[in-house]
């Protein structure tokens, strides 16, 4: 069966620091990833998705980037991190489109919750 | 534009009743995927379940059923007989289109059940 994990799960950075959250996916190949944040009390919002190696697509522009260096492992990074940049941050995987059409279900981790002080 | 509406930011029920949470949405493809995910206070986002827009029956889940009404661009989701592990938020999503999963999310509806 597939899983995918992220970490760190928490963690509490200053203003101007780096920053690299990772996530793994296992048990499946080629799939879609996705980094989405969710701010408090509030909606997912799509920050970026990667439906190959190397191949990233930004949704919203922001401080952040993100990268692709193995079929399996998306990685979330800032250079300098700003104070909106607190929030609950999701990674996510689904199969490509024609993989397995009926649902393809976007899944989550477990999250990583990342406060900017 | 808003995609996807949840219009209850919080609902309360009481264990073992039925509880029904809105979503709209909206969409000029004619292909589209509807979700429903939970989310404890743990943060993890839980699927529950999903209706194709060329589904047409409702789709189930063991206790979780969707109310897909097309026309009206509804996708209401029911819980029936509510447990208290079923506390939590509660997200709507559309997946537009066949070519990517990306999804929309509502602002979500807090559900707490009562003993």
């Amino acid at each position: 069966s597939q899983t995918i994990h992220q970490w760190p799960a928490t963690l509490v950075q200053p203003v101007g620091s780096p920053l690299s959250l990772e996530c793994t996916v296992e048990g499946t190949s080629n799939p879609n990833l996705y980094w989405y944040r969710q701010a408090a009390g509030r909606g997912l919002q799509l920050l970026f998705y990667s439906v190959g190696i190397g191949q990233i697509s930004s949704e919203v522009p922001q401080n952040l980037s993100a990268s692709r260096p193995q079929d399996r492992q998306f990685i979330l990074s800032s250079k300098k991190l700003l104070l909106s940049d607190s929030g609950f941050y999701l990674c996510a995987w689904s199969n490509r489109p024609g993989q397995a059409f009926s649902g393809n279900t976007i899944y989550f981790g477990e999250g990583s919750w990342l406060t900017v002080v | 534009a808003q995609k996807i509406t949840q219009t209850q930011p919080g609902m309360f029920v009481q264990e073992k009743e039925a509880v029904t949470l809105d979503c709209t949405y909206d969409t000029s493809d004619q292909s589209y995927g509807l979700f429903w995910y939970k989310q404890p206070s743990s943060g993890e986002m839980i699927f529950l379940i999903y209706q194709g827009s060329y589904d047409e029956q409702n789709a189930t889940e063991g206790r979780y059923s969707l109310n897909f009404q097309k026309a009206r661009k509804s996708a209401n989701l029911v819980i029936s007989a509510s447990q208290l592990g079923d506390s939590a938020m509660y997200f709507c999503a559309m997946r537009e289109g066949t070519n990517d999963y990306k999804l929309s999310f509502g602002a979500g509806t807090t559900v707490t059940v009562r003993a």
